[in-house]
């Protein structure tokens, strides 16, 4: 079993849906990361967060420690939100640098 | 501020030869990782340098190797490529400690 689980693998939205994607962990972290990764490869920080719930335009963060448990809610989708999204974790026993990744959402909106 | 950067983009080799990749840190970062993205899955963690010296390792063999350099930037070396090491290389730049991490566009490396 993997230490970060992602779901759901694929989603397809119609564009204005709103979406949630969800990250579970098993180990003690001590930051959550949200990332976009575009077609070609580049990796885009969203969020980092360690409690509670961010928000940054149309997408929000939100994460419950007790439950090992994230989501990532985009509102008001749009053709260009399409991409990977990763949910990456800061394991506590490494001193939190390195990253421990999900497999990945593969998210497509449809105008 | 100038972001992180990775050279070459695209690479191809053949199985048995070396390769070098190189990354440009963010300015003012100290940490340096470096990840492996096979097709269609989530990165793996490859190895982390702080300061010069190796600061963790993930399941790779010892044919990894890396360095880092005294303005930050840094080298992931490969030796005796196989197939299997066809990936996308990611490097991300950070302050020690669990901060956001910043990555270069990556390397596609393809080994035939």
């Amino acid at each position: 079993k993997n230490e970060v689980e992602q779901s759901p693998q694929n989603l397809t939205a119609q564009e204005g849906e709103f979406i949630t994607i969800n990250c579970s962990y098993s180990v003690g972290i001590s930051a959550l990361h949200w990332l976009q990764q575009h077609p070609g490869g580049g990796i885009v920080s969203l969020f980092m967060l360690s409690s509670g719930k961010k928000k940054h335009g149309r997408l929000i963060a939100t994460i419950n420690i007790q439950e090992k448990h994230s989501s990532l809610h985009i509102t008001a989708s749009h053709p260009r939100d399409s991409a990977v999204y990763i949910c990456a974790v800061s394991l506590m026993e490494t001193s939190g640098s390195r990253l421990t990744f999900g497999e990945g959402t593969q998210l497509t909106v449809n105008p | 501020e100038t972001g992180v950067t990775q050279s070459p983009t695209h690479l191809i080799k053949t199985r048995g030869q070396q390769v070098t990749l190189r990354c440009s840190s963010q300015s003012g970062h100290n940490t340096v990782s470096w990840y492996q993205q096979a097709l269609g899955q989530g990165p793996q963690f490859i190895f982390q340098y702080y300061r010069e010296e190796e600061n963790g390792r993930g399941n790779f063999p010892p044919r990894f190797s890396g360095l880092q350099f005294p303005n930050y930037s840094s080298e992931l070396n490969v030796n005796a490529l196989e197939l299997d090491d066809s990936a996308l290389y990611l490097c991300a730049s950070s302050q020690t400690g669990p901060n956001e991490q910043f990555f270069g566009p990556g390397t596609r490396l393809t080994v035939l």
